[in-house]
């Protein structure tokens, strides 16, 4: 069984520019939520993915946007960039199956830096 | 969403045990109470979770106070690799949504 998988691990752009965030889940984890961590502060939450529609979104802007794919892999997209999107973004999924209060099981994190 | 108070930072030496004290003082009767760690360079991993009472597995236990405005993660033999930033965060139903608030949480730093 492999665990939830991000990519890419590192990734530096530019103010303006669109960039997409990857994340596989735990095999048999039909949710997906999405978080930022600036350095020294505690995750925030983004949205959640539940069967490929949006489950619940935290304070961010629309230009925060993602995707859930039919094998419950899923996508982060942010737009026009801004210097404070630099974090680490987080992806967690977990399973539903059993009651909403199943762990959630976290990747490792991509670290966007905007220049 | 409830919020939760926990001290910004903690010392322990190596072996002994571990009280992480969390305030919850706004907590429904339906949240759920979860501890989670994030060891340096890595997402947070799950540790535990209870609902009203005390609560143990292999890594921890979960001391929950009566009228459940607080709890405690017990760590009954800290090593090393327990230095992490210990979060404690209550999920409910009222949103229907499964997401987590995480506050600042507690560094640990465990001494050889």
């Amino acid at each position: 069984e492999t665990g939830v998988t991000q990519s890419p691990t590192h990734l530096i752009k530019t103010r303006g520019q669109q960039v997409t965030l990857r994340c596989s889940s735990q095999s048999g984890h039909n949710t997906v939520s999405w978080y930022q961590q600036a350095l020294g502060q505690g995750p925030q939450f983004i949205f959640q993915y539940y069967r490929e529609e949006e489950n619940g979104r935290g304070n961010f802007p629309p230009r925060f946007s993602g995707l859930q794919f039919p094998n419950y892999s899923s996508e982060l997209n942010v737009n026009a960039l801004e210097l404070d999107d630099s974090a680490l973004y987080l992806c967690a999924s977990s399973s539903t199956s059993g009651g909403p209060y199943n762990e959630q099981f976290f990747g490792p994190g991509t670290r966007l830096t905007v220049l | 969403d409830a919020k939760t108070t926990q001290p910004n930072s903690m010392e322990s030496n190596e072996e002994e045990p571990v009280h992480l004290p969390c305030n919850h003082s706004t907590i429904s009767g339906t949240d759920y109470i979860h501890w989670y760690r994030q060891l340096p360079s890595q997402g947070p991993e799950y540790v535990i979770h209870g609902l009203t009472s005390n609560v143990n597995n292999r890594m921890a236990s979960l001391a929950i106070a009566e009228d459940r405005k607080s709890s405690t993660l017990i760590l009954h033999r800290a090593t090393l690799r327990d230095a992490a930033v210990y979060y404690c965060i209550l999920r409910g139903t009222t949103s229907g949504t499964y997401k987590y608030i995480f506050g600042t949480g507690t560094r640990l730093k465990v001494l050889a």
